[in-house]
């Protein structure tokens, strides 16, 4: 079975302020892919990345950076310099094939306030 | 590129009342999938389809059910409404060209059961 946990229900940090939410997944796939969506309050799942099991490479996009970690089965984020715009619930998710369909496992999500 | 599209935005149906909800995916997108989102039990996957036949299904009672067109919209439907029923239903649209290709998710329908 496939599991994404993001043990972080919330966070509140003050604008500028770096912070990391984490991600731990469980698969028994040797193929998988990782994601990151962000759910702003009007509700529309915003793709952030996505990265496969094979490219452990840490990516950097503006503000934000991913680490994927296979030996931790971990896929964290962070955003540097927090902006009240970043505001948003965040969602992890874990994706692997059964017979071509695709499927997408979800974490809780973490709901980050950034407060001016 | 227009992205995916779901009608209606809100709808508020009453116990026992069957609703259809509506999906346009991304042009040039054969695949959409659907999702029931909830306080409790968080994001869901309801099921997904692909050339007109549906490749996978969640876990959810046969009240719950989808078609899709050859255009690749597509259309999921509630039977005999329960208020647990209440929640945001999304859909996200894919082009499934070998391998797992990303998910791109409308806006949502928010669905009210009183």
């Amino acid at each position: 079975a496939q599991k994404v946990t993001q043990a972080q229900t919330e966070i509140s940090v003050v604008e500028k302020e770096d912070v990391t939410l984490d991600c731990v997944y469980e698969t028994r796939d040797t193929t998988y892919y990782l994601f990151w969506y962000k759910q702003p309050p009007s509700g529309e799942l915003v793709f952030l990345i996505r990265r496969n099991s094979f490219d452990e490479q840490n990516e950097i996009s503006g503000r934000y950076s991913w680490n994927f970690q296979k030996s931790t089965s971990s896929f964290n984020f962070t955003i540097t310099a927090s902006q009240v715009v970043d505001s948003a619930v965040y969602f992890c998710a874990l994706e692997g094939q059964i017979q071509g369909a695709q499927k997408l496992v979800f974490g809780q999500g973490t709901r980050l306030t950034i407060n001016p | 590129k227009a992205g995916v599209t779901q009608t209606p935005r809100y709808l508020i149906k009453t116990r026992g009342q069957q609703v259809t909800l509506s999906c346009s995916p991304i042009s040039g997108h054969r695949s959409v999938s659907w999702y029931q989102q909830t306080p409790g039990q968080g994001l869901q996957f309801l099921f997904e389809y692909f050339s007109e036949t549906q490749r996978n299904k969640g876990n959810f009672p046969g009240r719950f059910s989808g078609r899709q067109f050859s255009n690749s919209r597509s259309e999921m439907n509630v039977s005999t409404l329960e208020l647990g029923d209440s929640a945001l239903y999304l859909c996200a649209s894919f082009r499934s060209q070998g391998a797992p290709d990303t998910q791109y998710f409308g806006p949502g329908t928010r669905l009210t059961v009183l």
